[in-house]
């Protein structure tokens, strides 16, 4: 594709329920980014993909929050059981893995969540 | 990776230079200096990144001190798209996450 998607856009939850974000990284990218972005804020790191392995999940921020990439390409953020406090813009980013200076990370537009 | 710090706003006229600085006083010697930018309601968008010598692409140019304790980035003839929020990261490289502040929110005023 020409570049990172992301669905939904906007998300609307009640507080309990359990949501479900995708990112469709740049075809061949090999390394996949999640961050999360509160209002007013810059985006902060939840975790880290290499392929399909996690390698980095430092900044998930509790065990309500799951993410997985099977197949080493799509990848899913999971946040279950959402609280008020999840409400925030969730950007993924995926970049080639080349391990070079730049490696550009490419954003997608990210999906709003907002819980009731 | 080192902290960084920007002014939190700036305005600039619409066909001048604009000139972000940035503070990284304790910036390792392995480690690059990156812009970021981030145009509402869209994703960060990558800008420029250097060591220690200064850069020129498309979009602009970045100057790094020579102790490497700041640097500047330079928007040539800015223009209203350059309205946007532009983060001064600093990391290692590769595939390191990337560690955002707050950044300095630049206004082009027509």
């Amino acid at each position: 594709g020409a570049g990172v998607s992301q669905s939904p856009r906007y998300k609307v939850a009640k507080r309990g329920q359990d949501v479900a974000l995708r990112c469709d990284p740049i075809s061949g990218h090999v390394s996949l980014f999640w961050y999360q972005q509160a209002l007013g804020q810059g985006p902060e790191f939840l975790t880290y993909f290499q392929n399909e392995a996690q390698l980095d999940k430092s900044g998930l921020p509790s065990d309500r929050f799951f993410a997985e990439r099977p197949e080493g390409s799509v990848s899913t953020l999971k946040i279950q059981r959402t609280q008020q406090e999840d409400s925030a813009v969730y950007l993924c980013a995926s970049s080639s893995g080349e391990w070079v200076q730049a490696n550009e990370q490419f954003f997608g537009p990210g999906t709003r969540l907002t819980v009731l | 990776d080192a902290k960084t710090t920007q002014p939190t706003s700036m305005d600039c006229a619409e066909g001048r230079a604009a000139n972000l600085p940035c503070n990284h006083s304790t910036i390792s010697g392995n480690e690059y200096v990156y812009w970021y930018r981030q145009i509402h309601s869209q994703g960060p968008q990558y800008i420029i990144h250097g060591l220690k010598n200064n850069e020129t692409n498309e979009m602009a140019s970045l100057i790094i001190t020579e102790d490497r304790k700041s640097s500047t980035l330079i928007l040539p003839h800015a223009t209203l798209r350059d309205t946007a929020v532009y983060y001064c990261i600093v990391r290692v490289g590769g595939n390191e996450k990337l560690t955002f502040g707050t950044g300095t929110r630049l206004t082009i005023i027509p």
